[in-house]
């Protein structure tokens, strides 16, 4: 039972790249979500899915975009970094009700 | 508006003195208010869930209080193995298991 597995753990992008981290969780939880976490920030909500095929967006969507076709995967894309989405990515999942899983977290730097 | 204060930003103990964390929220129908422990580098880590004004959950050195407007995290006799982010999140009464995290607050205990 390895819980939420985020992947990479660091990446470096140049700005106007994209690229997809990878989240996958195997405790057939159907609430998903990621949040970013910049200092003095706290976490924030860019994304939520609350099954497999339905997406919702959180607070801070705007150049994210996610699917999620199956339950265990639920990838987050940057469509164009910018050096603004430079950020440590937390994923997340739960049971309906119960509290979160999170991830050990993506440390993306956009140069 | 949803929202969550959490004091003091960051707590110097020295080994064995007990204190206390607050996390003030304003939410509309609480449905769950979360503390999780954040090492560096990791990503938080599931300490407690409160329902009601009233209740307490305990676990080692650390005992979790609610009331209707607020949470305090105690910690007795803290040793420095329990340095560490500690976050509060509460669950309101719209998406299913939307979270809104604190900006946390950073403890630090010196043996």
């Amino acid at each position: 039972n390895a819980g939420v597995t985020q992947t990479p753990k660091f990446q470096v992008l140049k700005t106007g790249q994209s690229m997809t981290l990878q989240c996958a969780q195997d405790m057939n939880h159907e609430y998903m979500s990621w949040y970013r976490q910049d200092p003095g920030m706290g976490l924030r909500l860019i994304h939520y899915s609350v099954g497999a095929g339905i997406t919702d967006q959180g607070e801070v969507p705007n150049g994210y975009n996610v699917s999620r076709s199956t339950t265990e995967d639920f990838p987050l894309r940057l469509l164009s970094a910018a050096p603004s989405q430079t950020s440590v990515y937390f994923c997340a999942s739960t049971p309906t009700g119960g509290g979160y899983t999170f991830g050990s977290g993506t440390r993306l730097t956009v140069v | 508006e949803d929202q969550v204060t959490q004091s003091p930003e960051a707590l110097r103990l020295q080994e064995g003195e007990s204190s206390s964390l607050n996390c003030s929220y304003t939410v509309s129908g609480l449905r769950g208010l979360f503390w999780y422990r954040q090492d560096p580098g990791k990503g938080p880590e599931f300490l407690f869930t409160l329902y009601s004004a009233g209740e307490e959950k305990e676990k080692e050195r650390l005992k979790a209080t609610l009331t209707k407007k607020e949470s305090f995290l105690h910690i007795t006799a803290p040793k420095p193995e329990d340095s560490a982010t500690y976050l509060c999140a509460v669950r309101g009464g719209g998406a299913t298991n939307k979270l809104i995290f604190g900006t946390g607050t950073l403890l630090a205990v010196q043996p």
